[in-house]
């Protein structure tokens, strides 16, 4: 079965830029998404269609993708930024997948 | 504003059933293809199923094939998740999400999400 495989941490002070990459063979075929998952609340979706951004979600967020990667990249990190991250993809049989999700925390 | 709304959480023992519902306002959700995906608190986001708009069509994670059903019930503008023969390992938070694209059956990204519904699983 496919994976998504992100890295469980990433450290940032305000102001600068936080990338966070998730790579797996199934991006090669099917886009990703990334969601924002705050402590206690729902996940918010941040990125979808690899680099598209939804209505609401600030500039700072923008995406990147190559063959089998895609990359959530959040310019002048605030505090309010940090949160749980989790790339999402699909393989061909229409089962969804997730990445085991990036902790994000601003210095 | 589109709004879904998950219930029918509890405690269950082994082995117990448990039908989850997600209600939908602000949208039609006979449009779009929607999703079960669960939380262990304090641990990752899992897929559990996905269902067509017209209800003809659903996949299911490994994990839960043959115990777990999805179904809708579109004139109700309502989502369901029957589980039966549950285990510990099903205990966790069951959100709803809508997938973006009206219609889409190859697109997986989930635009909108409920609150949640949480699952217990003990004897």
């Amino acid at each position: 079965s496919y994976e998504l495989t992100q890295p469980p941490s990433v450290s940032v002070s305000p102001g600068q830029t936080a990338r966070i990459t998730c790579s797996g063979d199934a991006l090669a075929t099917q886009h990703g998404s990334w969601y924002q998952q705050r402590p206690g609340q729902a996940p918010v979706m941040v990125m979808y269609i690899d680099t598209k951004r939804p209505s609401g979600i600030p500039e700072r967020f923008s995406g990147s993708n190559s063959r089998t990667s895609v990359t959530l990249i959040i310019s002048e990190v605030q505090a309010e930024d940090e949160a749980d991250y989790y790339c999402q993809s699909a393989d061909s049989s229409g089962a969804v997948i997730f990445g085991g999700g990036t902790k994000l925390t601003v210095l | 504003e589109v709004q879904l709304v998950e219930s029918g959480g509890g405690s269950v023992q082994p082995g117990g059933s448990l039908r989850l519902s997600c209600a939908a306002s602000g949208v039609t959700l006979s449009d779009y293809w929607m999703h079960w995906v669960r939380q262990v608190p304090g641990k990752g986001l899992v897929w559990v199923s996905r269902i067509s708009p017209e209800g003809r069509i659903t996949t299911y994670a490994d994990s839960v094939k043959g115990r777990f059903t999805v179904s809708r019930d579109n004139a109700k503008n309502t989502l369901y998740l029957e589980m039966n023969s549950l285990r510990g390992e099903d205990a966790a938070v069951y959100y709803c999400a809508r997938v973006g694209r009206p219609g889409s059956r190859f697109d997986y990204y989930m635009d909108v999400w409920g609150k949640g519904t949480t699952v217990t699983v003990s004897s």
